[in-house]
């Protein structure tokens, strides 16, 4: 079956922009979550979605957000984009929403200049 | 709350040669452990998972890892390595309070000699 699929997988943008990220979970996977990925900071917990509800959050200001549709399909927004927002950004989708088993998409690589 | 700490930024092993990366935890209960692979690129590849049971887990492409709880460890290790291991490895941890979402390591960068 087909895996987790980002798009795009490359992005740039200006400062002040704002992006929107798509994500389409495996097939039958309900939850989707988001991490960002840079050098200096790693992997950092986004936020996390089931059945359309955000459940859980990392700690990255408002101008982060996301949703998800009724198909799984989960989009995140980043507003007013600044330099160090440039990362790579991962998609992960599970069946349960436990994280036994997270599949990981490319990412989208986003670069603000 | 959790963290991981993988003390080895990178290490460079022959081909051929046996492989051991080292994860600590610190988290109050048996917390779900897991090793990630991700070559340039690309996304994260899962190599295993621990919940409970067996502290000897057995992953993909012949990598295995041992949890012990009184070291609050978590190390992976594989006899003999390939050129095509060459990529940078994730330990994480997953709170198991329902939060359910991963927190990851700095992550090891492996290099292989020929």
């Amino acid at each position: 079956k087909a895996g987790v699929t980002q798009t795009p997988r490359y992005l740039i943008k200006t400062r002040g922009q704002q992006v929107t990220l798509s994500c389409s979970p495996i097939s039958g996977h309900r939850s989707v979550s988001w991490y960002q990925q840079t050098p200096g900071q790693g992997l950092q917990f986004l936020f996390e979605y089931f059945s359309e509800t955000q459940r859980n959050k990392g700690n990255f200001p408002g101008r982060f957000s996301g949703r998800q549709f009724s198909n799984s399909r989960s989009e995140m927004n980043v507003s007013t984009l600044e330099l160090g927002d440039s990362a790579l950004y991962l998609c992960a989708s599970t069946y349960t929403g436990d994280n036994t088993e997270a599949f990981f998409g490319q990412g989208t690589r986003l670069t603000v200049v | 709350a959790q963290s991981v700490t993988q003390p080895d930024i990178h290490i460079t092993v022959s081909e051929g040669a046996s492989l051991e990366l080292r994860c600590n935890y610190s988290y109050g209960a048996t917390p779900y452990l897991f090793w990630y692979v991700q070559s340039p690129g690309q996304g994260l590849q899962l190599l295993l998972k621990y919940f409970s049971g067996d502290t000897l887990v057995q992953g993909i492409k012949g990598f295995e890892a041992e949890f012990k709880r009184s070291q609050s460890s978590f190390n992976l290790r594989k006899p003999s390595v390939h050129w095509s291991d060459a990529a940078e490895y994730f330990c994480a941890v997953d709170s198991n309070f329902g939060n359910e979402k991963l927190t990851f390591g700095t992550g090891t960068r492996l290099t292989i000699i020929p």
